[in-house]
């Protein structure tokens, strides 16, 4: 069985600060894939990253910053200097090479509410 | 934009009554999946088409259906519904290949309230 844990479930933080979102998962397969999503107010679940088990190198997108650690099962998301436009429920979410009959089955956390306060 | 669109945006049903939601594929994709969202919560699978064929689902039961089309459009429908039907459905297209599922594009999802 797979299962996405994200602990935190609402943050708040002032204009500019830095912030972490925390991501563990559990899987016993070998292949997987990780994924963060992006959902503002009007539901659009926005794509943000994709990273396969075999490749554990972080990975940096302007502002945007993931920390893919297999030791500990985590891919935390880093926001650096956020802003307004970054509040938002950010879900992180896995899926295994095959789940069934070649599908491929997202199981997501429940979402972490970032509010970033101006 | 992520170029996958779903109609209706909104609706209401009453208990008992059926439903059907569309969606319409990014350009090229070949597969399509299905995911609903309850109020506070991440979204949950419910199946997946590759190909105009159901190839995965997830814990939901027959009375939620579907159909994808030679266009890769897609179809959700859901039969008796039930107050716990109420949630965001959202359609997520993507060119799957073997060992890869590609990166998952959302539409905005339609929005079912159920009286």
């Amino acid at each position: 069985a797979q299962k996405v844990t994200q602990a935190q479930t609402e943050i708040s933080v002032v204009e500019k600060e830095d912030v972490t979102l925390d991501c563990v998962y559990e899987t016993r397969d070998t292949t997987y894939y990780l994924f963060w999503y992006k959902q503002p107010p009007s539901g659009e679940l926005v794509f943000l990253i994709r990273r396969n088990s075999f490749d554990e190198q972080n990975e940096i997108s302007g502002r945007y910053s993931w920390n893919f650690q297999k030791s500990t099962s985590s891919f935390n998301f880093t926001i650096t200097a956020s802003q307004v436009v970054d509040s938002a429920v950010y879900f992180c979410a896995l899926t295994c090479s095959y789940s069934g009959a070649g599908s491929y089955q997202l199981t997501f956390g429940k979402g972490t509410k970032l509010s970033v306060i101006p | 934009e992520t170029g996958v669109t779903q109609s209706p945006t909104h609706l209401i049903k009453t208990r008992g009554q059926q439903v059907t939601l569309r969606c319409s594929s990014q350009s090229g994709h070949n597969t399509v999946s299905w995911y609903q969202q309850a109020l506070g919560q991440g979204p949950q699978f419910i199946f997946q088409y590759y190909r105009e064929e159901e190839n995965g689902r997830g814990n939901f039961p027959p009375r939620f259906s579907g159909l994808q089309f030679p266009n890769y459009s897609s179809e959700l429908n859901v039969n008796a519904l039930e107050l716990d039907d109420s949630a965001l459905y959202l359609c997520a297209s993507s060119f799957m290949t073997s060992g890869n599922p590609g990166e998952l594009f959302f539409g905005e999802g339609s929005r079912l309230t159920v009286l």
